[in-house]
């Protein structure tokens, strides 16, 4: 079965630091997400591409984190510098396709990277 | 930011037992979405329901949805161990994208 692939699956770094999340989703789905999920609370998203376009990055911090997918498949999300609140599960899903119906697509979830800022 | 409150925050049944959770949300939705998540792991899509259903079955798995109230209700029937995890609902607005919004999540311990 098709999976949406994350790597690392952890990361440990230093405040100040520069890190990168690289999130490769299921074959054909047009869109991807970028998750932080807080431990103890929901993933929120930061950052959702369609194809290689930014359609809502309205809740990312966009003074130190960046993302693209510059060639509408896999995608890097980018942290510099990492704070120590920058601790969080990061979690990249993917769909067919966004528009239209909303009720038909569903989102595959990929594995995750656990980041730790000391 | 969350969109709403999930109830309870945690839950600890035995094998066999019926599983309950709730959640409310605040604004007006196309459908709701229940995933779980076990710990450390990413999320797997249960159900969807749409705004216009009430009811809707997934073998052991049953959920409502009461658009007046803004709630909505998963029900895991003959628990098993196996179901031990985070469940989490999320809506999505009838908007041009696929945006969903979590709630906190309950997690659920189903001891043998």
């Amino acid at each position: 079965e098709a999976e949406v692939a994350q790597s690392p699956r952890y990361k440990i770094t230093e405040k100040s630091q520069a890190v990168a999340f690289w999130c490769d989703p299921i074959s054909g789905h047009a869109t991807l997400y970028w998750y932080r999920q807080i431990l103890g609370q929901g993933p929120e998203l930061l950052v959702q591409f369609q194809d290689e376009s930014v359609v809502d990055d309205s809740q990312l911090p966009k003074d130190r984190f960046s993302a693209e997918r510059l060639k509408g498949v896999d995608s890097t999300l980018k942290i510099q510098p990492a704070e120590l609140g920058d601790s969080a599960m990061y979690l990249c899903a993917s769909s067919l396709r966004s528009t239209g119906n909303l009720a038909k697509n569903i989102q595959y979830f990929g594995a995750g990277t656990r980041l730790s800022v000391l | 930011s969350q969109q709403g409150e999930e109830d309870p925050q945690a839950l600890s049944i035995q094998e066999g037992e019926n599983a309950t959770m709730n959640c409310s949300y605040k604004t007006s939705i196309n459908n709701l979405q229940w995933y779980r998540q076990n710990s450390g792991r990413g999320l797997v899509h249960l159900i969807l329901i749409r705004s216009n259903e009430r009811e809707k079955h997934s073998g052991r798995l049953r959920v409502t949805l009461d658009t007046s109230k803004k709630s909505s209700s998963l029900l895991i029937t003959a628990s098993r161990a196996a179901d031990t995890a985070s469940y989490f609902c999320a809506t999505v607005m009838n908007t041009g994208f696929q945006k969903l919004v979590f709630g906190t999540g309950t997690r659920l311990l189903v001891s043998p």
